[in-house]
């Protein structure tokens, strides 16, 4: 089974620049998360989408950020115009339905390293 | 708000030493609690996941405990190794809410 797939895998942009990160989650999945991940620190939730819906995005800086999942499957996330505070690692998970024998389990990416100068 | 907790932040073994690693969270009305394993520079490898009905997940030389009354699982390594040195995160689900992780739990495991 393959697994979560981001890409790319590092970015090093200048500030006020665009980015864009790009996930497939497992196939079948339809939860889909991203999340944010500072050195030393957990992951904190930006946003999470049931198929198309994003349905918890209380977290996303909406003033910059923005995530789309068209036809429920892939999903990108989007930061325009990049901050120096927005370096760190974003991690995309999808997990699979509430009546599957591994309910509410997530499975993560690789993630995406980015680096703002 | 639920808040997680991981105890110690770091932890050093010697090679075959039995270890627990902990985690308490401050509201008990939980889904599930997944314990994850995060290399440096990767991304999060999901180890065992114990739903709100169970009260432990076996897998290999893993054992995690859940008691939702006290607010705490410990994740037990037995016979460890130093593949095993990693950052050890637990996260805990409330319903559909997000799930919120603890900082980590990093472990070394010398030869």
């Amino acid at each position: 089974e393959a697994g979560v797939v981001q890409s790319p895998r590092y970015k090093i942009i200048e500030k006020k620049q665009p980015v864009a990160f790009w996930c497939n989650p497992i196939s079948g999945h339809n939860t889909l998360y991203w999340y944010l991940q500072n050195l030393g620190q957990g992951p904190e939730l930006l946003i999470r989408y049931e198929n198309e819906e994003a349905v918890d995005d209380s977290q996303l800086p909406k003033d910059r950020f923005s995530a789309e999942r068209l036809k429920g499957v892939d999903s990108t996330l989007k930061i325009q115009p990049a901050e120096l505070g927005d370096s760190a690692v974003y991690l995309c998970a999808s997990s699979p339905g509430l009546r599957t024998s591994r309910a509410g389990e997530l499975f993560f990416g690789e993630g995406s390293r980015l680096t703002v100068l | 708000k639920q808040e997680v907790t991981q105890i110690p932040a770091a932890l050093s073994v010697p090679e075959g030493e039995n270890l627990v690693l902990n985690c308490s969270f401050t509201d008990s009305a939980i889904y599930n609690l997944q314990w994850f394993r995060q290399d440096p520079g990767k991304g999060l490898t999901s180890l065992l996941l114990i739903q709100s009905s169970q009260r432990e997940q076996t897998s290999g030389r893993l054992n995690a405990s859940l008691d939702k009354s006290s607010g705490r699982s410990t994740l037990y390594i037995a016979a460890s190794q130093p593949g095993d040195s990693a950052t050890y995160l637990c996260a805990v689900r409330k319903g559909f809410q997000k799930l919120v992780f603890g900082t980590g739990t990093r472990l070394l495991v010398s030869p």
